[in-house]
């Protein structure tokens, strides 16, 4: 079964900082692996997705993340946080490329603080 | 374009009572997604739709929950006899036929079962 963890609820960081949100995940095959963003009353908004390739993935709004296969990770990153990056983060993953449904983490709360 | 719309975006009702929530996805998307984030959880996959598939019905909770997609548009996602712990937000979710798997997410419905 696939399954994805996100280690930390909250994570607090000082605008300019640069920021991280973990992302670990669990998938008997290759993984396909995704970031989405959800402001407050809104849907969730895709980020960016790691398929095959390049182990550093650049998304939206300045973020990108990193493909560990041995550690199995697939953290999110941006060099430098802005006020405006507050909002709920999910990572997900699928076991098959092409339409299926994302098996998603419980989200960590991004707060970045003026 | 027009995004995935999705209504009402609050529902309140009693508990035992079914109801009714509607999802009119992207024009052109072949596949329809229906998860559910309840607080502390993430989202929970529910049901998936492709084309004129049979739906893939594994993430439904119980049998009191069940949907249909008319013309391969628009879905609705009944649930029968709530119960409290019905109460989460239900989100839509569409894409197109692709490998990139990029799905497009509603605003919600946020259910409360009183």
């Amino acid at each position: 079964a696939q399954s994805v963890a996100q280690p930390e609820d909250q994570v607090n960081v000082a605008e300019g900082n640069p920021l991280t949100v973990k992302c670990t995940y669990s998938v008997s095959g290759n993984p396909y692996l995704f970031w989405y963003v959800q402001y407050p009353n809104r849907g969730l908004q895709f980020l960016l997705k790691y398929i095959t390739g390049d182990n550093l993935v650049k998304g939206s709004y300045g973020f990108e993340a990193e493909f560990n296969k041995s550690q199995t990770s697939f953290h999110l990153k941006k060099p430098s946080a802005l006020v405006s990056d507050s909002a709920l983060y999910f990572c997900a993953v699928s076991l098959y490329s092409g339409n299926t449904p994302l098996v998603f983490g419980k989200g960590t709360r991004l707060s970045v603080i003026a | 374009g027009a995004g995935v719309s999705q209504s009402p975006s609050n529902k309140v009702t009693e508990k035992g009572k079914d109801v009714e929530l509607r999802c009119d996805p992207i024009s052109g998307h072949t596949a329809l997604y229906w998860y559910r984030q309840s607080l502390g959880q993430g989202l929970e996959f529910l049901i998936y739709f492709q084309g004129n598939s049979a739906p893939d019905k594994s993430g439904l909770p119980s049998d009191r929950f069940s949907a249909e997609r008319t013309g391969g548009s628009v879905s609705t996602l009944t649930i029968q006899r709530t119960q409290q712990e019905d109460s989460a937000v239900y989100l839509c979710a569409s894409s197109p036929r692709n490998e990139r798997n990029e799905q497009y997410f509603g605003p919600g419905t946020r259910l409360t079962v009183t």
